[in-house]
């Protein structure tokens, strides 16, 4: 069965600086990944999704994630924080069609001044 | 092209009670999906819906069901609710194929049972 395991459940960050947040999956199959983030008293919005096209995915708002499938890893990151990226960030993963989506604990990242 | 909605936002029960969310997918979606969502436990996955059929079941009781209806439209319900049901619903609509699909959510709907 898959899973997810996000490393660090609180992350900082000054504001400028690089953000790293990361995700470890696991999968029997070829796996589809996803990166969700989710503002206060909201719903989960995607940011960018892998689905075996090439290993550096682009997504909004300035975020990427590179699939590494020799470390089974899936980080996400942005070179330059905003305060606007104060939220929390999910990492999930899928064995593909018609399976379910696992997601991980969330991380919840906090940009410093 | 209006979001996924539910409803209500808000809900506060007792314990032993029953409840009923509903969710309203962006037109065109035919997969529903719903999660629960909890400071200990996080984003649990509750079960998906694909043209009125329950496609995919995550872990949890009996208690917890759902339905879609043949405009997408689905509902979940909890029946006997205990302390631990307190958390935000969150469900979800995507295309198609639901595991490599994008999942559009909604804003939840937030249940405290007392």
């Amino acid at each position: 069965a898959q899973s997810v395991t996000q490393l660090g459940s609180h992350v900082s960050v000054s504001e400028g600086a690089l953000v790293l947040l990361r995700c470890n999956y696991s999968s029997s199959v070829p796996p589809y990944l996803f990166w969700y983030v989710q503002y206060p008293n909201q719903g989960l919005q995607l940011l960018l999704k892998y689905t075996s096209a090439a290993t550096l995915v682009k997504g909004i708002n300035g975020f990427e994630a590179e699939f590494k499938k020799s470390e089974t890893s899936f980080h996400l990151t942005k070179p330059s924080a905003h305060m606007s990226d104060a939220a929390e960030y999910f990492c999930a993963v899928s064995e593909g069609r018609d399976d379910k989506i696992i997601f991980g604990k969330g991380t919840r990242l906090h940009i410093l001044p | 092209k209006a979001g996924v909605t539910q409803t209500p936002r808000y809900l506060i029960k007792t314990r032993g009670q029953q409840v009923t969310l509903s969710c309203s997918p962006i037109s065109g979606h035919r997969s529903v999906s719903w999660y629960q969502q909890t400071p200990g436990q996080g984003l649990q996955f509750l079960f998906e819906y694909f043209s009125e059929t329950q496609r995919n079941k995550g872990n949890f009781p009996g208690r917890f069901s759902g339905r879609q209806f043949s405009n997408s439209r689905s509902e979940m319900n909890v029946s006997t609710l205990e302390l631990g049901d307190s958390a935000l619903y969150l469900c979800a609509s995507s295309r198609g194929s639901f595991g490599r699909e994008t999942q559009y959510f909604g804003p939840g709907t937030r249940l405290l049972v007392l």
